[in-house]
Formats: structure tokens, sequence, C-alpha cells
């Protein structure tokens, strides 16, 4: 299995711009998780998906923030207008009911000039 | 509620000599706990983890925990250091029921020649 994917691995942008970042689950996973991680914050929950759902989105940080699951296979977190800020690593992560543990992509390093 | 602790925020160890990372928990229920690792511009690693069966779990690279639910800890340890253990770790902890992980701020371990 190729792992979780998540794409693209660098994001370069200007303050204002819209910025997608994409994550495809490890197949047969049913849960799907978007974190952000900073030096400042270390590793925080955006939100998660069970069965293409949105279950918890209370670490959203605000509306500037949205995240689809169409899919079994795809999400994208979606950023607009994007800040200096928002400059972080995203990852994406996914698991089964059945397992706890989640596993992660490579991450997105996003950086907001 | 649930919340992790880690005690260093940095260590440091010469090679081949034993490493100790700290971890406190927080939980309200029976919890599942996880050390993962992140090597620099790199995603996170499952070493181990813990879900209520056997005290002391052993994972991969030579690491192991031991749950200690008297002291609410779960602590990482390996006999010997190696250079490529040098990274940063994350205990992380989980509830019953609880489909999000709570992550700790991380141990940065450098690994001395």
């Amino acid at each position: 299995d190729a792992g979780v994917i998540q794409s693209p691995r660098h994001e370069v942008t200007e303050m204002g711009q819209e910025v997608t970042l994409r994550c495809k689950p490890i197949s047969g996973h049913n849960s799907l998780f978007w974190y952000r991680q900073t030096m400042m914050r270390g590793l925080e929950l955006l939100i998660y998906f069970n069965n293409n759902v949105p279950i918890d989105d209370s670490g959203m940080p605000e509306d500037r923030f949205s995240a689809k699951m169409p899919n079994a296979s795809f999400s994208t977190l979606k950023i607009q207008p994007s800040e200096p800020r928002d400059s972080a690593v995203y990852f994406c992560a996914s698991n089964t009911r059945d397992h706890n543990e989640q596993f992660f992509g490579p991450g997105t390093r996003l950086t907001v000039l | 509620a649930q919340s992790v602790t880690q005690l260093d925020s940095h260590v440091s160890v010469s090679e081949g000599t034993p490493v100790l990372l700290r971890c406190n928990y927080s939980s309200s229920y029976s919890p599942s706990l996880f050390w993962y690792v992140q090597h620099p511009n790199k995603g996170l690693q499952l070493l181990l983890k813990y879900t209520s069966a056997a005290t002391l779990v052993k994972g991969i690279n030579g690491f192991e925990a031991e749950f200690k639910k008297s002291e609410t800890s779960f602590h990482l340890t390996k006999p010997s250091a190696h250079m490529s253990d040098a990274a940063e770790y994350f205990c992380v902890v989980t509830s019953p029921g609880r489909r999000a992980l709570t992550f700790g701020s991380g141990t940065r371990l450098q690994v001395q020649p």
C-alpha cells in the first residue's frame, strides 16, 4: 500500500490567495483526519471525517478554513483567503474504526507570504 | 478530558547510551497511548502503542514503553541510542470511543557521536 498521500508537498503562496491541500487516505480506511503543526502550537486536530461525514470540526480555526470529503478516497482542506499566520505543516491521517492508531501522510508545508 | 505532558522538550544522549523520554497522561477513561516519531521534514511514524493489553510494550527500532497506571506515566526507553534515533518524539493519548488523538508537545532527541 502506498500509505496516505498528500499533495502538494510544498506550497508557497501570497496572502489573500486560495490554497487547496489534498489527501488520499489508505484504501479501506474509513476515518480521515486533518492536523496542523506549528512551532507555537504543536500538532492540532483541525477536523475529522467518518465514512466521508465531518464529525468534529471544532479545531478549524475560522471560517476561512473548510474541508470536504466527496468520496472515500479523497479529501481537501481549503483556505480562502490565506494569511501569513496559516503558514504551517498540514498533515492528513487515516485509520479504521477497529484500530485507533492513525497513519500519517508526509505533510504539506504551506508558506503564506 | 484527556491530556499528555512530555516532561522534557529536549534530550541529548551519547551514541550507545540509554534513552529515556518521559510522558505523563491524564484521561477520564482507560486510555490508549502511543509514541510517534517524526524525523526532520518527514511525517509521523508509529513507534508503539498500548491498548490495555501487556503493560510493557515493545515497538520498532528497539524502543519500548511501560504503562504505569499508578504513576499515570508512559515513558519511552531504548537501551542503546543510535545516531539515526535523532528525531522528535510525540506521546499521544486517546480514550475509548474517541476518535481524535491528543498529542504532547514533543521531545527532541539529539544523539551525540
